[in-house]
């Protein structure tokens, strides 16, 4: 298996553009997990997908921030209006069922916003 | 609330010698645990796990951990550190029933030559 895939690996853009990201977790996984890496707060959840269903977004840090999943092999993460403070590494994790908590990450997508 | 404390932000060893990461957890369950790493500009590797099973856990590249209930620990060693060991480490605590990991704040392993 190709493992996680994540795209753009990374991403420039200007403050109040629009930045869209995007993941197709490992076939077969049923729980797809959005988290986002910042040097002053390290890894946080910010929401995950439970048979493309979103359960748990109380993560997500403001409206400016969605996420979908139309379907079991691709979801987005998206950023609108983006600012200077989103810039982070954004990592997309999946896994099992809940007989199983290991989680398989992504390379991650370094996101800059001038 | 579960929750996790990597006890040292950064811990520096010379090639050859042993690898101790410290970590405690605080959970209201029987939590499960792991320890990921992440090696510069690189996506998390689940280095091992620990589910209720054996105490004593066994990862990848000679690691491994051991849960101490009564300490609430779960600390990672390694008896010989690699100049490729040379990683950020992250201890875990999964949320019972919901699939959640409670990340630690890291550890930062250098090893020296």
């Amino acid at each position: 298996d190709a493992g996680v895939i994540q795209s753009p690996r990374h991403e420039v853009t200007e403050m109040g553009q629009e930045v869209t990201l995007r993941c197709k977790p490992i076939s077969g996984h049923d729980y797809l997990f959005w988290y986002r890496q910042t040097m002053m707060r390290g890894l946080e959840l910010l929401i995950y997908f439970n048979n493309n269903v979103p359960i748990d977004d109380s993560g997500m840090p403001e409206d400016r921030f969605s996420a979908k999943m139309p379907n079991a092999s691709f979801s987005t993460l998206k950023i609108q209006p983006s600012e200077p403070r989103d810039s982070a590494v954004y990592f997309c994790a999946s896994s099992l069922q809940l007989e199983t908590d290991t989680q398989y990450f992504g390379p991650g997508t370094r996101l800059t916003v001038l | 609330a579960q929750s996790v404390t990597q006890l040292d932000s950064h811990v520096s060893v010379s090639e050859g010698t042993p690898v101790l990461l410290r970590c405690n957890y605080s959970s209201s369950y029987s939590p499960s645990l792991f320890w990921y790493v992440q090696h510069p500009n690189k996506g998390l590797q689940l280095l091992l796990k620990y589910t209720s099973a054996a105490t004593l856990v066994k990862g990848i590249n000679g690691f491994e951990a051991e849960f101490k209930k009564s300490e609430t620990s779960f600390h990672l060693t390694k008896p010989s550190a690699h100049m490729s060991d040379a990683a950020e480490y992250f201890c875990v605590v999964s949320e019972s029933r919901g699939n959640k990991l409670v990340f630690g704040a890291g550890t930062i392993l250098r090893v020296k030559s």
